[in-house]
């Protein structure tokens, strides 16, 4: 059973170009959390999404970010017109249905944004 | 969610147990102990988590005090592999998802 995937690894962005990330979570799971890590800080959520719907994105800064989860293929977060304080490493998580009292989130690899 | 300290680095000597402190003292009756750890340019990875009750699995122990104030994480016999940053996460059951790290521990596990 694959992991989480994440791709790309590594991407490199000019200030004001468009950045596209992308995760494919476990097979079997529906609800996806991207998450956010500054270098030398602690991870940060942003964005909660099941198929087709957004959930929770209190985390995700106001202007020029998105995200979805469409029904087929995989959740994407795009920055866009993207500015040098947004290098840093995006994670992607992916969990099955939410139980009662435990939800273990599946980490992907994480795409290492770096804005020249 | 309640907060969390940890102590920001730790050493262990290859083969010996690693235990790794945390501070909830706010923690609240329905919050469960989560340990996840981040290995250098790798994602977080889950470990072990737990209520009130003492834990353990494949990878590791969770000893819980009776007052819940603070927990203790055990690697029994620690490997080089184990290298990583050690986060102690304090998060509601039910539907709370969001999972809030702080900056963790840097264990260090030397030959």
């Amino acid at each position: 059973n694959a992991g989480v995937m994440q791709n790309p690894r590594h991407l490199v962005r000019r200030r004001g170009q468009e950045a596209r990330l992308r995760c494919s979570p476990m097979k079997g799971h529906s609800h996806v959390y991207w998450y956010r890590q500054l270098p030398e800080e602690g991870l940060k959520f942003m964005v909660y999404l099941q198929k087709e719907n957004i959930i929770d994105e209190s985390g995700m800064p106001k202007e020029r970010f998105s995200a979805e989860f469409p029904k087929e293929g995989p959740s994407i977060l795009r920055i866009q017109q993207v500015v040098r304080g947004d290098s840093a490493a995006y994670f992607c998580a992916s969990s099955p249905k939410l139980y009662r009292d435990h939800n273990e989130q599946f980490f992907g690899p994480g795409t290492r944004l770096t804005v020249l | 969610d309640a907060k969390t300290t940890q102590p920001p680095s730790m050493d262990c000597a290859e083969g010996r147990a690693a235990n790794l402190p945390c501070n909830h003292s706010t923690i609240s009756g329905n919050e469960y102990v989560y340990w996840y750890r981040q290995i250098h340019s790798q994602g977080p990875q889950y470990i072990i988590h737990g209520l009130k009750n003492n834990e353990t699995n494949e990878m590791a122990s969770l000893i819980i005090t009776e007052d819940r104030k603070s927990s203790t994480l055990i690697l029994p016999h620690a490997t080089l592999r184990d290298t990583a940053v050690y986060y102690c996460i304090v998060r509601a059951g039910g539907s709370n998802y969001k999972l809030t790290f702080g900056k963790g521990t840097l264990l260090t596990v030397n030959p």
